[in-house]
């Protein structure tokens, strides 16, 4: 199964994007990557996923390389509320098609 | 649209006392699944369903049972419990179990045995 290594931690001041890293570097061509962020201790919150092409939303973008093992995170205006736990996920047919989430990267924005 | 809605949110148990957490949802969705939360760690899957009538261990399915009998209701019980499955546990549903498919989440259950 293709595990993701996150930074533990990062801090971004508020106001500017923030940038949060991935590797994935044993990805296989049909797997996903997901990202989702915990603040406090709620329920994890689907923020955005991809396959190869990058992706944007109304909450992030996400930026895949060609060659899909690594990807980044991008919070274009960070704001307190984006302080949180983020967790970024490979999803795989070998492992059930289940989430298994790591230990993620704790991002606090700084005033 | 409540999305994700589990009950209780707080509960302390004493040891081999049994109880079950509920967890629905009213977006239709086929998968659902429970997690555990254990401090400093991620999410852990315990069990999940991909349909009502259908069950499957996750990684850490000891200590737990789960049923389907519905598409909206995913319960899970804990039968006798015991201070290691103090934990926050998380109910989750998505639309399928394909890969190109987001799960949402409920809020949580904090659940302490003594």
């Amino acid at each position: 199964d293709a595990k993701t290594t996150q930074p533990p931690s990062m801090d971004c001041a508020e106001g500017r994007a923030a940038n949060l890293p991935c590797n994935h570097s044993t990805i296989s061509g049909n797997e996903y990557v997901y990202w989702y962020r915990q603040i406090h201790s709620q329920g994890p919150q689907y923020i955005i996923h991809g396959l190869k092409n990058n992706e944007t939303n109304e909450m992030a973008s996400l930026i895949i390389t060609e060659d899909r093992k690594s990807s980044t995170l991008i919070l274009p205006h960070a704001t307190l509320r984006d302080t949180a736990v983020y967790y970024c996920i490979v999803r795989a047919s070998n492992t059930g098609n289940q989430f298994y989430f790591g230990t993620g990267t704790s991002l606090t924005v700084i005033p | 649209n409540a999305g994700v809605t589990q009950t209780p949110k707080f509960q302390v148990l004493k040891t081999g006392q049994s109880m079950t957490l509920q967890c629905a949802q009213d977006m239709n969705h086929e998968y659902m699944s429970w997690y555990r939360q254990d401090p400093g760690m991620g999410l852990r899957l315990i069990h999940y369903s991909v349909g009502a009538g259908i069950t499957d261990q996750g990684e850490v399915p000891n200590g737990y049972n789960v049923s389907r009998s519905t598409t909206e209701d995913f319960p899970l019980r804990l039968l006798s419990a015991a201070p290691s499955q103090t934990s926050v546990y998380f109910c989750a549903s998505s639309y399928s179990i394909d890969l190109n498919t987001e799960a949402f989440f409920g809020q949580g259950t904090r659940l302490t045995v003594v």
